[in-house]
């Protein structure tokens, strides 16, 4: 089985921008969450999206946004970058039914100027 | 609310020795998920050990075991006969209820000293 895989690994981006991160999912993995890791910290959960529909979002601004394709595949959308959304983003996908088993990818590093 | 308390950022073993990780949670959440995750210099968290709330029985993987402490909302990981291979940042973890979301201490550096 595959498994989760994350494009691109780096990216530059000027503050202002909007950046578009991509995750697939697990074979088989009908849910996937995206996390904020700042440098020296531990993940924070964005948001969770199941069935294409956004199910949980953390403490983050509606300029986080997300997308989940029939094919379970994701997307991260942040618009208006800005210095603090430099970190890692990681993408953790898991079969619902099966109760909190989390596949995790190695992550985009984002780096805003 | 759930928050994941790490107190310890920085600990070293020696090769072949033990070590045990400390860690603290809060919960409101009647059936809840622990997990120890190890993420090396590669980024990718890789998943240590998982503990179902409900179970008594501290889980086990190889060298790697838990002490849960239910009353006391505590989850060690102790790591016995370290290897090189074991040195990471390890973070501690929990979910509950039906959004699966995790959260995360702020982590634990581990160095093994050969």
């Amino acid at each position: 089985e595959t498994g989760v895989t994350q494009s691109p690994t780096h990216l530059i981006k000027t503050r202002g921008q909007q950046v578009t991160l991509r995750c697939s999912s697990q074979s088989g993995h009908n849910t996937v969450s995206w996390y904020q890791q700042a440098l020296g910290q531990g993940p924070q959960f964005i948001f969770q999206y199941y069935r294409e529909e956004e199910n949980g979002r953390g403490n983050f601004p509606p300029r986080f946004s997300g997308l989940q394709f029939p094919n379970y595949s994701s997307e991260l959308n942040v618009n208006a970058l800005e210095l603090d959304d430099s970190a890692l983003y990681l993408c953790a996908s898991s079969l619902a039914v099966q109760g909190h088993r989390y596949t995790f990818g190695s992550g985009t590093r984002l780096t805003v100027v | 609310a759930q928050t994941v308390t790490q107190s310890q950022p920085e600990m070293s073993v020696q090769e072949a020795e033990t070590v045990t990780l400390s860690c603290t949670y809060d919960t409101s959440e009647s059936d809840y998920y622990l997990f120890w995750y190890k993420q090396p210099p590669s980024r990718q968290m890789i998943l240590v050990i998982r503990q179902e709330a409900y179970k008594q029985q501290n889980a086990t993987e190889n060298r790697f075991s838990v002490n849960f402490q239910k009353a006391a909302k505590s989850f060690s990981l102790k790591i016995s006969d370290s290897q090189l291979g074991d040195a990471a940042m390890y973070f501690c973890a929990n979910s509950g209820g039906s959004n699966y979301k995790l959260t995360f201490g702020k982590g634990t550096l581990l160095t093994v000293n050969p």
